[in-house]
């Protein structure tokens, strides 16, 4: 069974530094991997989804990297802000594929995020 | 305006209620979910639906039911089975293929039982 794990659980850092967000994941056959953020109280926005073919993948101020072979991903964000303080979550679809459509995701624990001013 | 909108934002249950969630959307998406969020903690996958008329069982079924009978409505009913029910439940949906499967979510519903 897929077990996603996100370590730390909180992270705090002055605004401007670079953030680096971990999720490890147990089966390393997955599909895709996706990263979402949510605010206090929210729904979860989705950032990326990075393919099983694709190492790396980039939106404005946020990289999501890909290691397939170790059970990693890492979502970079760069020169960090206050309004980036959210909790970020990741989380990789469910083997085998559902048949008809969609798919099941596993979910990390997630990382809580404050960026200081 | 496309998305994906549940209600009420707020919901109280007293002991022995069943409660319905709504979840509507308008993207024209095949797939919905349901999910439970605890404090603190990941997503709980509780039901999904992959056509009309479908859906099976996730993770954590127990104590509640849903329908699909229109692709763009997939209520939740929390029903008194459901021993620990205050949670923070979110709906969302995915188009079809299962390589490029973004899920998409609601605001979400906070449930609590008086």
């Amino acid at each position: 069974k897929q077990e996603v794990t996100q370590i730390p659980a909180a992270l705090s850092v002055p605004e401007g530094e670079n953030l680096v967000l971990n999720c490890s994941f147990t089966d390393s056959a997955i599909y895709n991997l996706q990263w979402f953020r949510q605010d206090p109280g929210k729904g979860l926005t989705s950032l990326l989804l990075i393919q099983s073919s694709q190492r790396e993948q980039t939106s404005g101020r946020l990289n999501a990297s890909l290691d397939k072979s170790s059970g990693r991903s890492t979502l970079y964000i760069a020169a960090s802000q206050p309004g980036d303080s959210a909790t970020y979550l990741c989380a990789v679809p469910s083997r085998p594929p559902l048949k008809a459509a969609g798919n099941k995701l596993t979910f990390g624990g997630g990382t809580r995020v404050l960026v200081k001013p | 305006d496309g998305g994906i909108t549940q209600s009420p934002k707020y919901l109280f249950r007293k002991e022995g209620q069943n409660v319905t969630l709504s979840c509507e959307q308008n993207l024209n998406h095949d797939a919905m979910y349901w999910y439970r969020q605890d404090p603190g903690q990941g997503l709980r996958l509780i039901y999904y639906s992959q056509i009309v008329n479908d859906f099976q069982k996730g993770d954590i079924a127990e104590g509640y039911s849903v329908s699909r009978e229109k692709k763009e409505s997939f209520p939740l009913t929390v029903t008194s089975a459901q021993k620990n029910p205050t949670a923070f439940y979110l709906c969302a949906s995915s188009m079809g293929s299962w390589s490029e499967n973004r899920q998409f979510f609601g605001p979400g519903t906070r449930l609590t039982v008086l």
